[in-house]
């Protein structure tokens, strides 16, 4: 099956920093990657559609200035929590489709926990 | 047996039976469905998915079920073992490039 990956797979910030998390389809390409947010023992929230070479496609609720998502080609997607806080702190996962296949699967990354303290 | 409360619903099984894991979505325009399994710490892992023109498709020792009429989809997994305990997730879409709507979960616990 298509591989997707995600760096890093754990980051504990200070509050007040920016972390990027990136997701890389390994073994396809993808013009579409999604990203998820994940609280323990919850389902996985969409964030935002991330799109190859335009601006991405936030949910409803979620701040497009606080959470930057750049698709700068088909292999990669990087989310980057500006400013954490504590309450940023949770299971951010990313998840692509391949393109070639024109399959509507999704392929999930392995997924990284943010601390922010 | 089943149970529903704060947390997410729970199925424990005997190791070797079959499990039945339900769900039930929320759009009728939905023509894409797909099971994944997460384990604690890891991201979903892409089961078995169905087609709105199907009912029933099978892979190895798992077996999707459509019910379109009652929005309703099932995934059964024979002789369950206990690598299979892992918290299941349904998601539909709508054809395209749309996301995907993701269900509660269920946990499976595999009693051994």
């Amino acid at each position: 099956g298509a591989v997707v990956s995600q760096h890093p797979s754990r980051v504990i910030c200070k509050s007040g920093t920016s972390v990027k998390i990136e997701c890389r389809s390994l073994d396809f390409q993808a013009t579409t990657m999604f990203w998820y947010r994940q609280f323990p023992k919850k389902s996985l929230m969409l964030m935002a559609t991330s799109n190859e070479g335009s601006k991405a496609t936030y949910e409803q609720g979620v701040e497009k200035d606080k959470f930057l998502i750049n698709h700068a080609s088909l292999t990669l997607s990087t989310l980057t929590v500006t400013s954490a806080h504590p309450e940023d702190s949770s299971f951010y996962i990313c998840s692509a489709r391949d393109q070639q296949r024109h399959t509507d699967t999704q392929y999930f990354g392995p997924g990284t926990r943010l601390t922010v303290l | 047996g089943e149970s529903v409360g704060l947390h997410l619903p729970t199925l424990s099984v005997q190791e070797g039976d079959n499990s039945i894991i339900n769900c039930a979505y929320s759009n009728s325009a939905s023509d894409y469905f797909i099971w994944y399994k997460q384990e604690s710490g890891k991201g979903p892992q892409f089961i078995i998915d169905i087609r709105s023109n199907m009912d029933k498709r099978q892979g190895q020792r798992v077996t999707v079920l459509l019910n379109k009429t009652v929005k309703h989809l099932s995934l059964q997994i024979a002789a369950t073992q206990p690598g299979d305990s892992a918290v299941y997730f349904c998601a539909e879409s709508y054809s395209g490039n749309t996301p995907l709507v993701f269900g509660k979960g269920t946990r499976l616990s595999v009693i051994a």
